[in-house]
């Protein structure tokens, strides 16, 4: 069972442009995490929210946990080609391991 | 190089056969998870161990089972391989036994069925 859905699944941008990425559920999260992976590496963790409404912000990227702890946004301002990759979210619904979401695929165009 | 080392980085082997993959994680994390990467599935969580114990099973089939030994590397192994069982197995440490930290992920074992 899927209990993360990410959106845009596919994402072609050209360098310089903004974007967000959506990670949605039906549950409640204790906590959420978004990662990163690279072709031929495991993912690699970015950030971790715990907080309804919390907003983090590393570097150009703006990460935001809903109020209601069920989703999650990922907002990245100019993208640059070195942003690339597929971007994971994943959620503790109280199993205490992390379920990652069906990812969103960012291509960054030079 | 995150800390956490997968062997092999690639297996390629036929249907029916057994293969086994390792996992020594970072050094002080005490907990390892097995997740199973494929196209069409995505990062699906097989299995945790923390100190040596099982504490959860994901959507780990019967033919999959792992272990973690005293010095904390764990061994994921998968028998009567079929074609649907190729994919990336990632393997990936934590301190704790619960989410309060991050995972850190090896670089996965892709595995080929033929």
């Amino acid at each position: 069972t899927q209990l993360l859905e990410q959106s845009p699944q596919f994402l072609s941008i050209q360098e310089g442009e903004n974007l967000t990425v959506y990670c949605n559920s039906s549950s409640v999260f204790s906590s959420l995490q978004w990662y990163r992976q690279e072709p031929g590496e495991g993912p690699v963790l970015l950030v971790t929210v715990v907080t309804g409404g919390e907003v983090k912000k590393l570097k150009r990227l703006t990460f935001q946990f809903g109020d209601a702890r069920k989703d999650s946004s990922l907002h990245i301002t100019a993208a640059q080609p070195g942003d690339t990759g597929l971007y994971l979210c994943a959620g503790d619904s109280g199993s205490n391991q992390f379920y990652f979401g069906t990812g969103t695929s960012l291509t960054v165009i030079p | 190089d995150s800390g956490v080392t997968q062997t092999p980085k690639h297996l390629i082997t036929a249907t029916g056969q057994r293969v086994t993959l390792r996992c020594s994680p970072r050094s002080g994390d005490l907990s390892v998870y097995w997740y199973q990467q494929s196209l069409d599935q995505g990062l699906q969580f097989l299995i945790h161990y923390y100190n040596g114990e099982e504490r959860a099973k994901g959507n780990i089939l019967e033919r999959f089972s792992a272990q973690q030994f005293p010095d904390l590397h764990s061994e994921l192994n998968l028998s009567s391989l079929e074609l649907g069982d190729s994919a990336l197995y990632f393997c990936a440490s934590s301190k704790a036994a619960g989410t309060d930290y991050g995972y850190t992920f090896g670089s996965g074992t892709r595995l080929t069925v033929v």
